[in-house]
């Protein structure tokens, strides 16, 4: 069964541009997160989508936004970007069918957006 | 307070020994509870996930949870060289009609098995 996967692997863009990162989940899931992980600190929280719609979203400003397409891939889309956005963006996927307490997410490889 | 608190380490253990890697949590409400191993510069990859206060047992991993405590262990018995990496406890809370909120990730406890 294939994981989760992201495209493109490495990004490198300059200040003010905009960054757009994919995401494709595990067949059959359903749910998808984003989080980011930036040098030194710890996996910060971004959006998490089901079924096409926005269900939650972290601390961060709504120049990072993004979508879920009817296939349940996803986008990221990260605006204006600043310097502070270089990270490790990783996305996680779940069924949402899981256990009493909740539901398993599983990450894909990343995408390390550099902003220069 | 952090909602999820881990020791940074390094923690160094010696081969074959048992490693034991502890997390707290604030959230009384919090259902869910996740280890994931990261590799250097390698995305999360889970090893084990509880529900339930008490021990679960996967190979060479056993994961404890006491929620009066509010406290979550893993433990790796028979450690080897390849178990070297930083260890992630995530606590979930489940909210109803939608399930899956969001993990809440601790900072990590970087583990180092010494052969």
């Amino acid at each position: 069964e294939a994981g989760v996967t992201q495209s493109p692997t490495h990004l490198i863009k300059t200040r003010g541009q905009q960054a757009t990162l994919r995401c494709s989940p595990i067949s059959g899931h359903t749910s998808v997160y984003w989080y980011q992980q930036a040098l030194g600190l710890g996996l910060q929280f971004l959006l998490w989508y089901d079924e096409g719609e926005e269900r939650n979203r972290g601390n961060f400003p709504p120049r990072f936004s993004g979508r879920q397409f009817p296939n349940y891939s996803s986008e990221l889309n990260v605006n204006a970007l600043e310097l502070e956005d270089s990270a490790l963006y990783l996305c996680a996927s779940s069924s949402g069918v899981g256990g009493p307490g909740g539901y398993e997410q599983y990450f894909g490889p990343g995408t390390r957006l550099t902003v220069t | 307070q952090k909602e999820v608190e881990q020791n940074s380490g390094p923690l160094s253990v010696p081969e074959g020994a048992i490693a034991s890697l502890n997390c707290t949590y604030s959230d009384r409400g919090s259902q869910s509870f996740f280890w994931y191993r990261q590799y250097s510069g390698k995305s999360p990859e889970l090893i084990m996930f509880i529900y339930s206060n008490g021990d679960k047992e996967d190979g060479r991993f056993t994961a404890q949870l006491n929620k009066a405590s509010q406290y979550v262990s893993l433990l790796i018995r028979d450690s080897q060289p390849s178990d070297s990496a930083t260890y992630l406890c995530a606590v979930n809370k489940v909210i109803s009609n939608f399930g899956n909120e969001k993990l809440t990730f601790g900072t990590g406890t970087r583990l180092t098995i010494i052969p």
